[in-house]
């Protein structure tokens, strides 16, 4: 199984960028990666998602390197409602769409 | 709007009891979920289903089972509750196919005591 690997957890100054990156070296070629986040008490939250190409909403851009074994989500001016976990996923295609979180990266922007 | 609905916020019941965990989405989506989440374990897949009558295990199906008898519900069972299923429960739901993104509901918060 495509798994994921996050850091726990990261800070970032309010107004600045948060840059938040996503290890998926074993990912195949129809493999999507999504990202969503989770306030607390909330139900996580879709983001955005990718194949090949960078992303860009009017949430977030994401940014897939070239041999696709990584990922960054970049929230270009984060503000205290930006802080929550942000789950990085691999979507697994064998069966319907099986999504696969992991434990995420724990966002605190400060202000 | 988009809606995923659990049936409760906040649940308690006690070691033994059968448990239902009822699910409804409005979007006609085909796969629906259900997750656990527990502190530093993030949302684990319990089950899921890509059509009525279908189910496939997730990452920890022991002790659950799930019934999607109309295209709209998907319940999680807890055939007799214990103590180590207090947690978190998410529902989601989603289209069939790739590249589709998936719908939460809020969640119930189960205690077993």
């Amino acid at each position: 199984d495509a798994k994921t690997t996050q850091p726990t957890s990261m800070d970032c100054a309010e107004g600045r960028a948060a840059n938040l990156p996503c290890n998926h070296s074993t990912i195949s070629g129809n493999e999507y990666v999504y990202w969503y986040r989770q306030i607390h008490s909330q139900g996580p939250q879709y983001i955005i998602h990718g194949l090949k190409n960078n992303e860009t909403n009017e949430m977030a851009s994401l940014i897939i390197t070239e041999d696709r074994k990584s990922s960054t989500l970049i929230l270009p001016h984060a503000t205290l409602r930006d802080t929550a976990v942000y789950y990085c996923i691999v979507e697994l295609t064998n069966t319907g769409n099986q999504f696969y979180f992991g434990t995420g990266t724990s966002l605190t922007v400060i202000p | 709007d988009v809606k995923v609905t659990q049936s409760s916020r906040y649940l308690v019941k006690r070691t033994g009891e059968k448990v239902f965990l009822e699910c409804v989405q409005d979007m006609d989506h085909e796969n629906m979920f259900w997750y656990r989440q527990d502190p530093g374990l993030g949302l684990r897949l319990i089950y899921f289903s890509y059509d009525v009558k279908m189910k496939e295990k997730g990452d920890i199906p022991e002790g659950y089972s799930v019934s999607r008898e109309k295209k709209e519900r998907f319940s999680l069972i807890l055939e007799s509750a214990s103590t180590n299923q207090t947690s978190m429960y998410l529902c989601a739901s989603s289209f069939f196919g790739g590249a589709e993104k998936l719908f939460f509901g809020s969640g119930t918060q189960l205690s077993v005591l």
